[in-house]
C-alpha cells in the first residue's frame, strides 16, 4: 500500500539541463497535481490533470512541462532548468472535485539548480 | 481573487503549552477549509478540515479548529504541544464550486517547541 511516490527524492542539478521528477499512485486517483514549495510563498500549483491524457496549466506553470500517458503517472519536466526553479516539488492526488475529497500529497523532491 | 493569509511566519511555544496557528481566507462564499502538516523532511499529512455543520472540528493528533464565520477564520489549536509537534503548519483552502478541486495555500507558520 504504497500510496504516493516522488523519485528522486533529492536532486542537484545545473542550469540548462533537462530534469524529471516523477510521481506515481496506487489509488488510481483520477487527478493529479504538482505544487512547488518556497519559503514565504507557500505551495503553488504548477500543473494538474483531470485523467490521462488531459493536462492544464495551474499559477506557475512556465518552463514546466507534464505528461500522463497513464493514470497512475505525473511526470514533471523542467526542460532547461533554471536556478529559480530550485525548489520542493510535491505531487498531490485526489479521487475526485467533490468537495469533500481530500488531496493526498507525496512526500516531495528537493530540487537544487546551481 | 481567494487568498489565505497566516499571520504568524514562525510561533515558538513551550512543550505543554497552548498552541493557536491563525488562518484568515479570502473568499466569495465559505470554502471548504483544510489545516495540513508538514514535518521535517516529508510530505504534506491532513490533520482536519471543515466542510459544513458543527464550526469546531477534531482532527488527528490532539488538533481542532474552529470556523468563524464572521472573521473569516479558521484557526488551529491544542491544548497542551508535544516536542513531535514541531513542523511546518499550512492552512488551505477549497472552492465549493471548484470544477477542478485545486487547493490554495498560507505561505505556512512553522512551530517550533522549547522542551
Amino acid at each position: 500500500d504504497a500510496g504516493i511516490t516522488q523519485s528522486p527524492r533529492y536532486k542537484i542539478t545545473e542550469t540548462g539541463r533537462q530534469v524529471t521528477l516523477m510521481c506515481h499512485q496506487t489509488w488510481s486517483h483520477s487527478y493529479m497535481f504538482w505544487y512547488r514549495q518556497d519559503l514565504g510563498h507557500g505551495l503553488r500549483l504548477i500543473y494538474y490533470s483531470a485523467a490521462a491524457d488531459i493536462t492544464d496549466k495551474g499559477e506557475v506553470p512556465d518552463g514546466y512541462v507534464v505528461s500522463r500517458s497513464k493514470t497512475e503517472n505525473f511526470p514533471l519536466t523542467l526542460e532547461s532548468a533554471t536556478r529559480s526553479q530550485t525548489s520542493v516539488y510535491f505531487c498531490a492526488s485526489t479521487p475526485s472535485l467533490q468537495g469533500r475529497d481530500t488531496q493526498y500529497f507525496g512526500p516531495g523532491t528537493r530540487l537544487t539548480v546551481l | 481573487a481567494q487568498s489565505v493569509t497566516q499571520p504568524d511566519i514562525h510561533i515558538t511555544v513551550s512543550e505543554g503549552a497552548s498552541l493557536e496557528l491563525r488562518c484568515n481566507y479570502s473568499y466569495g462564499a465559505t470554502p471548504y477549509l483544510f489545516w495540513y502538516v508538514q514535518s521535517p523532511g516529508q510530505g504534506l499529512q491532513l490533520l482536519l478540515k471543515y466542510f459544513s455543520g458543527d464550526t469546531l472540528v477534531q482532527g488527528i493528533k490532539g488538533f481542532e479548529a474552529e470556523f468563524k464565520r464572521s472573521q473569516s477564520s479558521f484557526n488551529l489549536r491544542k491544548p497542551s504541544v508535544h516536542w513531535s509537534d514541531a513542523a511546518e503548519y499550512f492552512c488551505a483552502v477549497k472552492s465549493r464550486g471548484s470544477t477542478l478541486g485545486r487547493l490554495y495555500f498560507g505561505r505556512g507558520t512553522q512551530l517550533t517547541v522549547w522542551p
